[in-house]
């Protein structure tokens, strides 16, 4: 089963919109953490953003902003005022398992086209 | 900015070829990893090394990988016998305990394509 979903393959926005990433997972782990990666055409993977499963806030980090709804299991990403180099995958992930044998699980991810 | 370190960038072999990719992690990082990308697909766990050995590997990391932190920098993924299936960018990523964020730090990637 899959452990992060990310139910759009691809996503649209307008320069200086704002847009919104789904993410959802399954765990039964009290405790986990929720990460955001950007992937450019150039293929690095970017570390964007976090949350924590007991933050009682929604992380920001600039224009990144983490809609964590906990009941629901779900972690958008929403990205404010696009812009052109915002273009690329998306992936979101999930940690998963104890001290030395934790690991990120990733979603299939979303790649997101920021138009002119 | 510290950041994880991967060469090299793209690795051309003949099926049936050994290959070493090579990874310096961030140096006060003490967990390490190995995922791979296969072209448009999602970014796959392999293995994780931690104390000098492998706490966990993936169905993906059969004997014919193997991962080895010959000194105090570098990480090594060793792929004995490449198949064309193994063509794929492979990512090296690090990170340790005690950040308030604990987050996975990856490497650029090594793009390997197999013939």
């Amino acid at each position: 089963a899959q452990k992060i979903t990310q139910t759009q393959p691809g996503m649209f926005v307008q320069e200086k919109e704002a847009v919104t990433l789904d993410c959802t997972y399954d765990t039964s782990d009290p405790s986990y953490g929720l990460f955001w990666y950007k992937q450019p055409s150039s293929g690095e993977m970017i570390f964007l953003i976090y949350q924590g499963s007991y933050d009682q806030q929604n992380a920001t980090e600039g224009r990144y902003s983490l809609n964590f709804q906990k009941a629901r299991k779900s972690a958008n990403l929403v990205i404010s005022a696009s812009q052109l180099g915002d273009s690329a995958m998306y992936f979101c992930a999930m940690r998963e398992g104890q001290g030395g044998s934790e690991k990120l699980v990733f979603g299939k991810g979303t790649k997101l086209t920021v138009n002119p | 900015e510290p950041e994880v370190t991967q060469t090299p960038s793209h690795q051309v072999t003949q099926m049936g070829q050994e290959v070493i990719l090579r990874c310096v992690p961030i140096s006060n990082h003490l967990y390490f990893y190995w995922y791979r990308q296969i072209l448009g697909q999602k970014v796959e766990f392999l293995v994780s090394f931690y104390n000098n050995e492998i706490s966990e590997k993936s169905e993906i990391f059969d004997d014919q990988f193997s991962v080895e932190r010959p000194d105090g920098s570098n990480f090594t993924l060793k792929i004995r016998s490449t198949k064309l299936e193994d063509s794929a960018m492979y990512f090296c990523a690090s990170t340790r305990d005690g950040q308030i964020i604990r987050a996975w730090y990856f490497g650029p990637g090594t793009r390997l394509t197999v013939t």
